[in-house]
């Protein structure tokens, strides 16, 4: 199965300033199958981006993604109150389906 | 707008069984792949299963194989997980999700607000 392997584990930035998660993958990820989910506590999580860089519906486009291959980030240009939260990437090329160990971005 | 609700969770002794349902609105449920995804306490997401729109394929982890199935009923909008022999290490918010694909699980547009199942003697 394909691991993917998220960095850094936490990052603690200020609302305003520009957030950068990595993912990473044991092998490479099929046709850019790579999506990116938000959680916050006590919540389910959100779907934000699809084929690796494809927003979803409703998305504020201050949430970015790029990558290929083995190597995608999420890009949060401008930090909002409400994007402090956990963001997990999915793989959705290759059978099982899998997770990131996910990213805690907090407030500093 | 699409709206999963589960139920069914609870507390269950190792061993024991437990039959999860999901009933969806807001879209049409035949149309999609549904899958279950679940988040042990203090952790990540794990996918579980997943199940064609027609209800011809599913899918398993290799975690659950030969103790889950996954089934829907398409007259009904609803989406079920029977559970045996649950182990302790199935704990778990289990939630209900609403695939992008039709054949086999891909992203996942939507979400359940998930159920908790505990297996603790």
């Amino acid at each position: 199965e394909i691991v993917l392997t998220q960095s850094p584990g936490t990052l603690s930035l200020s609302p305003g300033e520009r957030a950068t998660l990595s993912c990473r993958a044991s092998q490479s990820v099929s046709s850019s199958y790579l999506a990116w989910y938000q959680q916050k506590p006590g919540q389910a999580p959100r779907l934000l981006i699809y084929g690796a860089s494809s927003r979803a519906t409703d998305i504020p486009d201050r949430f970015s993604g790029s990558g290929s291959g083995t190597d995608f980030t999420l890009t949060i240009s401008r930090l909002e109150p409400e994007d402090f939260a956990v963001y997990y990437c999915q793989q959705y090329g290759t059978s099982p389906l899998t997770f990131g160990g996910g990213t805690k971005v907090e407030s500093k | 707008e699409a709206q999963l609700l589960e139920s069914g969770g609870g507390l269950v002794q190792p061993g024991g069984s437990l039959r999860l349902s999901c009933a969806a609105s807001g879209f049409t449920f035949s149309s999609n792949a549904m899958s279950w995804v679940r988040q042990a306490p203090g952790k990540g997401l794990e996918w579980v299963s997943a199940i064609s729109g027609s209800g011809s394929s599913t899918y398993y982890a290799d975690s659950v194989k030969g103790r889950f199935t996954i089934s829907r009923a398409n007259s009904k909008n609803t989406l079920y997980l029977q559970m045996n022999s649950l182990r302790a290490e199935d704990t778990a918010v289990y939630y209900c999700a609403k695939d992008s694909g039709y054949v086999r699980a891909e992203y996942f547009q939507h979400w359940g607000q998930g159920t908790l199942v505990t297996v603790s003697s």
